[in-house]
């Protein structure tokens, strides 16, 4: 089955420890992206990727980093320099470009609590 | 200002009932609007695309607006399984395959 596949579900960290999250997609598409989630809140980007070795910066992208070697895969660093970590991120994939009909398919997230 | 407002919520609503949610967005380059649904706790998946004027797909019908920059989405007769969170998202082509989400609109249909 296609799809896009995050893991882990659930991550636990001490504070001050980076962590790699972990998306890979096998639909094809070109272009991923990288959401942060807090309660009761809209989806804030942080990275996006719209061909392999290459990435921009979304709206919040101090204290992360990514990297896209491969197309099928965009794994999120959250580094100690994230002041406030804890949230649920998500990962999405589209096909590139503009266009009327761009579709962002997501995957189930991973919800990171730093201790 | 943010680029995708969304009416705060939450909608508390009975079975059956109709119920509408609006949405407007600042920037007038945006050119396709979509509504994604997103249960508790999930990842969000898209309900409903809006290009022209609007759509229909069932009980739902999503409108637009571009002289005031509003979208709206009707829900008609109301299920249990409509309770959820519904995100308004805008597409504007100049920034590639980028979407703007608004904060989300929370339902809860009561039986």
């Amino acid at each position: 089955d296609g799809g896009i596949t995050q893991s882990p579900k659930y991550l636990f960290r001490k504070e001050g420890q980076n962590v790699t999250l972990s998306c890979e997609q096998n639909l094809n598409h070109d272009a991923m992206y990288w959401y942060r989630q807090d309660p009761g809140q809209g989806l804030r980007l942080i990275y996006y990727s719209q061909i392999v070795n290459d990435f921009q910066k979304g709206d919040i992208a101090e204290g992360y980093s990514v990297s896209r070697e491969k197309k099928e895969s965009f794994p999120l660093t959250v580094t100690s320099a994230q002041k406030n970590p804890t949230a649920f991120y998500l990962c999405a994939s589209s096909t590139r470009g503009g266009g009327a009909y761009n579709e962002q398919f997501f995957g189930p997230g991973t919800r990171l609590t730093v201790l | 200002r943010k680029e995708v407002e969304q009416d705060p919520g939450p909608f508390n609503v009975p079975e059956g009932a109709t119920v509408a949610f609006n949405c407007t967005y600042s920037n007038s380059a945006s050119q396709s609007f979509f509504w994604y649904r997103q249960d508790c706790r999930k990842e969000p998946k898209l309900l409903m695309s809006v290009y022209s004027s609007g759509n229909e797909d069932g009980r739902f019908t999503a409108q637009l607006n571009r002289a005031s920059q509003y979208i709206s989405l009707l829900i008609r007769d109301s299920k249990l399984s409509d309770s959820a969170t519904y995100l308004c998202v805008a597409h504007q082509e100049t920034s590639g395959s980028r979407l703007t989400f608004g904060e989300g609109t929370q339902l809860t249909v009561n039986p």
